[in-house]
This record gives structure tokens, sequence and C-alpha cells, in this order.
């Protein structure tokens, strides 16, 4: 069972470059979720979609945007990285209602230069 | 607006000896509250969830934990540690209908 998959791994970007990063699940679930996590911080929410064709800020939504593609899919995207955005991010995806426990990918490990 | 706090953000404790990891949270309803733990270059997995069925609640690896209303607390133990369970552990409420909060996380270092 294949669960929650991030593509890629690994990323090293420049400043002002973009980038797409992809979540897809194969959970039939329908709320996905968009973290990144830095030392000490723990797990910060940075996008949401309770729903197909749903999708609502988290804590820290500034420099991404996100489109839920269907209900597998749910992509985020840099317009333009910054230093500050290097992190690990972080897919996640559960039945309906945010009292669901949520199923994680193994991350993307990101690197802005 | 919920939160959570975890107390210590390293723990080490020696093989064989009880682990206990704390948290607090802040809720202005009754919530839902969770332990994840994290291995090394992996995602978050699910230990544990109180929902309100009982206070205390059993989850995977020999991990529990009790829910204390009057300490708003929802500490994680287990009677004897492993060294399989050196991992980063996260606590986690949800109350009404907003997502998910985690706290910072506590890595447990297990002594041989």
């Amino acid at each position: 069972n294949a669960g929650v998959t991030q593509t890629p791994k690994f990323q090293v970007l420049k400043t002002g470059q973009s980038m797409t990063l992809q979540c897809a699940q194969d959970m039939n679930h329908n709320s996905m979720y968009w973290y990144r996590q830095d030392p000490g911080m723990g797990l910060r929410l940075i996008y949401y979609s309770a729903s197909e064709g749903t999708t609502d800020k988290g804590e820290v939504p500034n420099g991404y945007n996100v489109s839920r593609l269907n209900k597998r899919e749910f992509s985020l995207r840099l317009e333009s990285a910054a230093p500050s955005q290097t992190s690990v991010y972080f897919c996640a995806s559960s039945a309906s209602g945010h009292n669901q426990p949520q199923h994680f990918g193994d991350g993307t490990r990101l690197s802005i230069l | 607006a919920q939160s959570v706090t975890q107390l210590g953000s390293h723990v080490s404790v020696s093989e064989g000896a009880l682990v206990l990891l704390r948290c607090n949270y802040s809720s202005s309803v009754p919530p839902y509250l969770f332990w994840y733990v994290q291995y090394p270059n992996q995602g978050l997995q699910l230990l544990l969830k109180y929902t309100s069925a009982a206070t205390l609640v059993k989850g995977i690896n020999g991990f529990e934990a009790e829910f204390k209303k009057s300490e708003t607390s929802f500490h994680l133990t287990k009677p004897s540690a492993h060294m399989s369970d050196a991992a980063e552990y996260f606590c986690a409420v949800i109350s009404g209908n907003t997502p998910l909060v985690f706290g910072k996380g506590t890595r447990l270092s297990v002594i041989a």
C-alpha cells in the first residue's frame, strides 16, 4: 500500500526559481494538508483542502499556492523561492473531518540557495 | 484558539526505564488529542488518539496516554524504553472545526 506519496524527495533551488511539490494519496481520503517542518518549530500548516474543490489557508500560507487537482492529488507551488522557505515539506491526508487521524508522506527536503 | 505545549525538547532515558513525555493543551471546547511519532527521515505516524471515550488511551508499541482535564494534560508514557523508541514525538490538538495544531516536538534518546 503506497499511502501518501510525495515527489520529489529532495530538491535544491536558487532564490527566485519556482517549483511545484506533488502529493498523491490512494486511500480515498477527502482531506489533504501541506505542512512545513523546521527545527524546533514542530509542524506548521501551510494550506489544507477539506474536500475536492476547496482550499484554505493555514498558519503560514505566504509565498505558497496550492491546487487540489482531484480527490487524489494536492500540489504545493512556490512561485518565487526564498531562502526562508528552506524546509522539509510534508503532505498528509485524512478522512473527512479534522478530528480524523492524518496519514503522512515521507517528506520533500527543499533547500533554497 | 487551541495550542499545545510540550515540556522538554529533548528527553533521554536508559533502556528499560520509564518513558514520560509531557504535553499540555489549551482549548476552549472539549478537544481531540493525538500523539504522533517521527522516525528519522520519515513522515509522522499516529501513536494514539483521545476522543473522549476513555481517559486512558492505549496506542501502538506499548505507549499509552492519560487525558486529565483538570490539569489540561495528555502525557505519553511507556513502562520500559526500548532502543527502537528513539524518535521525535509530537502532541497535537483539535478543538471545534479548526485544523490540527502540533506541539514543537520532543526528541527521545534511549541509552543502552
